[in-house]
């Protein structure tokens, strides 16, 4: 079945790095690829998204590409804050339906 | 605007115990949810809606009930309840078929 892999472990990290956060994806045909953030205490929300090849998801300076050749959708930012540290999560979802199937999840904390 | 509300917010039950956590959306979203979160599982889906009246199972099912008899009203219910359903529970909804989902600030239960 459609699957999505997100790398291991938490990720710490000072102010004003560059971030990555790793993801992959087992899917049939044409899925649509997420990411979304959940804060301390919060429920998820969507960060970013793709629904096709060579996509690039963009919001609060976070980018993401859909790249089926290697059935990656990597999460990246360029400086981060402390206001980042949150969970990140992946998804995917066949088109068509909101059953979407969603990565473990990778913590992340950012020390000033 | 409120969005997604669920309650309660925490909860204490003994095995075999019953009870329903409430989910209300104001957004007119047809499509509703719930997940489950567990530590290094990420989010699974227990039941789904694609409207008052039609419900269906989910990836992870097996002692849970639903029902949606109004478009704003997603409870989920656990009859006997088990400890291997301590967790934390995120109900969402949607409109459409684009996978943004709109989540709740999720209920975390504990079983004794």
């Amino acid at each position: 079945g459609d699957s999505v892999t997100q790398m291991e472990g938490p990720v710490t990290l000072s102010e004003e790095a560059f971030l990555t956060i790793n993801c992959t994806y087992t899917a049939t045909g044409y899925p649509s690829l997420f990411w979304y953030v959940q804060y301390p205490g919060e429920g998820l929300q969507l960060l970013l998204k793709a629904t096709k090849a060579d996509d690039k998801g963009s919001n609060k300076g976070f980018e993401a590409t859909y790249r089926k050749e290697t059935t990656s959708f990597h999460l990246e930012k360029g400086s981060v804050q402390v206001s980042d540290s949150a969970v990140y999560f992946c998804a995917l979802s066949r088109s068509g339906n909101n059953r979407l199937a969603f990565g473990k999840g990778n913590q992340v904390v950012v020390i000033p | 605007n409120a969005g997604v509300t669920q309650t309660p917010k925490f909860q204490v039950l003994k095995t075999g115990q019953s009870m329903t956590l409430q989910c209300a959306q104001d957004m007119n979203h047809e499509y509703m949810s719930w997940y489950r979160q567990d530590p290094g599982m990420g989010l699974r889906l227990i039941h789904y809606s694609v409207g008052a009246g039609i419900t269906d199972q989910g990836e992870v099912p097996n002692g849970y009930n639903v029902s949606r008899s109004t478009t704003e009203d997603f409870p989920l219910r656990l009859l006997s309840a088990a400890p291997s359903q301590t967790s934390v529970y995120f109900c969402a909804s949607t409109q459409g078929n684009t996978g943004e989902l709109f989540f709740g600030e999720g209920s975390r239960l504990t079983v004794l």
